[in-house]
């Protein structure tokens, strides 16, 4: 199946730096990438969608100038978070929707697929 | 998207059959049915997707009620490494924007 990776896999970093993560589809496009964030014992909560070449589409409530995503390509999302602070310390998770790929299960290809997160821990 | 309803946890034998429930009384007419796992600390993993036929593949089995108001994910032999927190979500396959409720835990035992 598709396979979508994010780095770092765990972050630690001051209060008031930032932080890119960054989101790749390996071995399929990604017209549609969505960045998620998930605190300890809940549920994903939807952050952004970002479509490549167009400008982030961030869910009510989620600061845009805080969070700054760029999907300058087909196979790479980037989630920066800029000054960051200890409540933002959370489980940051990527997806990416997309069609074609190389294993020949087209369906399979028009589907979501997520990474394995991000753990970004500020001090 | 369609708001899913799921119990908060559930206990399941290993080797026994594991029947996860889920509500989504509200889905439309072009809403698929998705059940997605998340292992701790780990990324949601994809287990199967319907529309209104029952589904099979490796992992599990998707049984959909003809209204298409409720959907039970089955895992045939459950394992220890079946436990993980199971989502159902509902969303029209090409939009990709998932909204994720709080899932059922689903903890196996020995």
């Amino acid at each position: 199946g598709a396979v979508v990776s994010q780095h770092p896999s765990w972050v630690i970093c001051k209060s008031g730096t930032s932080v890119k993560i960054e989101c790749r589809s390996l071995d399929f496009q990604a017209t549609t990438m969505f960045w998620y964030r998930q605190f300890p014992k809940q549920s994903l909560m939807l952050m952004a969608t970002s479509n490549e070449g167009s400008k982030a589409t961030y869910e009510q409530g989620v600061e845009k100038d805080k969070f700054l995503i760029n999907h300058a390509s087909l196979t790479l999302s980037t989630l920066t978070v800029t000054s960051a602070h200890p409540e933002d310390s959370s489980f940051y998770i990527c997806s990416a929707n997309g069609q074609g790929g190389t294993s020949g299960v087209a369906s399979s290809y028009n589907e979501q697929f997520f990474g394995p997160g991000t753990r970004l821990t500020v001090l | 998207d369609a708001k899913t309803t799921q119990p908060t946890s559930m206990d399941c034998a290993e080797g026994r059959a594991a029947n996860l429930p889920c509500n989504h009384s509200t889905i439309s007419g072009n809403e698929y049915v998705y059940w997605y796992r998340q292992i701790h600390s780990q990324g949601p993993q994809y287990i199967i997707h319907g529309l209104k036929n029952n589904e099979t593949n490796e992992m599990a089995s998707l049984i959909i009620t003809e209204d298409r108001k409720s959907s039970t994910l089955i895992l045939p032999h459950a394992t220890l490494r079946d436990t993980a927190v199971y989502y159902c979500i509902v969303r029209v396959t090409n939009a990709g924007k998932s909204t994720f409720g709080d899932g059922t835990t689903l903890t196996v035992k020995p």
